[in-house]
């Protein structure tokens, strides 16, 4: 059983640009998390999705969006890059009717630098 | 809004002290309730879970967590802790109703630091 992958572990962006960072969820999970967990913070959710399309949306703006694919696989893309959205960005993958009570699985994240 | 309050935000022990940490919510319905662990340059994982049952549930490691409905608080207890404890212990829950987008809502964390 393979866990939560993300790509790429680190990437330094610069103000005002485009990023994509992507997640592969653990097998036989549909539903596939975001969250922002700023220095210093807990993880923040940005959005979830299952079978596609979006499924929950926390307090993120629309620059912040994101796909999943029919392998259940993800991506987050942010653009127009503020300084304040470095952060580590954590995916999270899960079946759907079950997350309430299994909790989720969690990647290593993608450690987000904006200068 | 709902929110989830951890009241230490770093915490110092020697091995072998006995570990308590606070996690309390602010949500009026039923909730999930969740301890997760962030050993330095690892992934978040879960250490234990509550949704119903005994309010005393048992994780790994010797972890557990009392879940204490009247006082919203779930907090963390382990009797003796070890050098391998030293990681980031996030207090999360998850509202159960079905108005509920289903996502975790964290503590800030505490970060646990056993002295050999």
């Amino acid at each position: 059983e393979t866990g939560v992958t993300q790509s790429p572990t680190h990437l330094i962006k610069t103000r005002g640009q485009q990023v994509t960072l992507r997640c592969s969820s653990q097998s036989g999970h549909n539903t596939v998390s975001w969250y922002q967990q700023a220095l210093g913070q807990g993880p923040q959710f940005i959005f979830q999705y299952y079978r596609e399309e979006e499924n929950g949306r926390g307090n993120f703006p629309p620059r912040f969006s994101g796909l999943q694919f029919p392998n259940y696989s993800s991506e987050l893309n942010v653009n127009a890059l503020e300084l304040d959205d470095s952060a580590l960005y954590l995916c999270a993958s899960s079946l759907l009717r079950a997350y309430k009570m299994e909790g989720y699985t969690f990647g290593s994240g993608t450690r987000l630098t904006v200068v | 809004a709902q929110s989830v309050s951890q009241h230490n935000h770093h915490v110092i022990l020697s091995e072998a002290a006995s570990l308590e940490l606070g996690c309390n919510y602010s949500y009026g319905g039923t909730v999930n309730l969740f301890w997760y662990v962030q050993y330095p340059g690892q992934h978040l994982q879960l250490l234990l879970k509550y949704f119903s049952g005994d309010p005393l549930v048992k994780g790994i490691k010797g972890f557990e967590a009392e879940f204490i409905k009247s006082k919203f608080s779930f907090n963390l207890r382990k009797p003796s802790v070890q050098w391998s404890d030293t990681a980031e212990y996030f207090c999360a829950v998850v509202p159960a109703g079905g108005g509920s987008q289903g996502n975790l809502i964290f503590g800030k964390g505490t970060k646990l630091s056993v002295k050999p």
